[in-house]
């Protein structure tokens, strides 16, 4: 069954410094999707991403953070100046064009800032 | 403001004990609902979807249902490995784009089967 990559799984960074978390999207879908999900709390929307552009961002998606589709396949999610705060599980997640279902999720990163 | 609310936050059953998670919503002309699994260090795994009041889906011991406020899923004798948390979710549309732009989620429910 086609499935999301997310790469890396785990990630330790310094405060301050620059991530970039990296997702393969399922091949004929078109909707991308970026959410985190803080220890213990709900899974929350970041951005989502449609023909090349942002179609909406949540008031936690600032200037820090930033997604590309570089290429046909991948689907990135940059953190220009990583705070504690923004240690959490980030999942990618793509949709095909026409349907009501299938958002799939991928399995996550780990992102810890010390 | 879109709300999905779900109860209760936890629920610890025996194996085999029957019993139903709620999702409650208050969004402006729902166009369906979703209901994933999520294992602990994991992504959520789509369920179902549901669409209008009245529709039910099953899937082994899992059923959804739908009704104009809420949606039940209704685990009939669980197993051990049907524990994980339970996420409802809807979607958001924004003006001007045919699609939905982004699901919210609720809270989860953490379910716990005891063998």
């Amino acid at each position: 069954e086609p499935e999301v990559t997310q790469t890396p799984s785990h990630q330790v960074t310094q405060m301050g410094q620059e991530v970039i978390l990296r997702c393969v999207p399922i091949s004929n879908h078109l909707y991308f999707y970026w959410y985190r999900q803080i220890l213990g709390q709900k899974v929350e929307f970041l951005v989502s991403f449609y023909n090349n552009e942002i179609s909406e961002k949540s008031e936690i998606f600032d200037d820090q953070f930033s997604v590309e589709r570089p290429d046909g396949s991948n689907f990135t999610l940059k953190i220009r100046s990583t705070k504690l705060e923004d240690s959490a599980m980030y999942f990618c997640a793509s949709r095909a064009p026409g349907t009501g279902d299938g958002y799939t999720f991928g399995s996550g990163t780990r992102l810890t800032v010390v | 403001e879109d709300q999905v609310t779900q109860s209760p936050e936890a629920l610890r059953l025996q194996e085999g004990e029957s019993s139903s998670l709620n999702c409650s919503y208050t969004v402006s002309g729902l166009r369906g609902l979703f209901w994933y699994r999520q294992d602990p260090g994991k992504g959520p795994e789509f369920l179902f979807t549901l669409y209008s009041a009245g529709e039910e889906k099953e899937k082994e011991r899992l059923k959804a249902t739908l009704t104009k406020k809420e949606s039940f899923l209704h685990i009939t004798a669980p197993k051990p490995e049907d524990s994980a948390t339970y996420l409802c979710a809807v979607p958001r549309f924004t003006p001007g784009y045919s699609s939905a732009s982004k699901i919210i989620f609720g809270s989860g429910t953490r379910l716990s089967i005891r063998p």
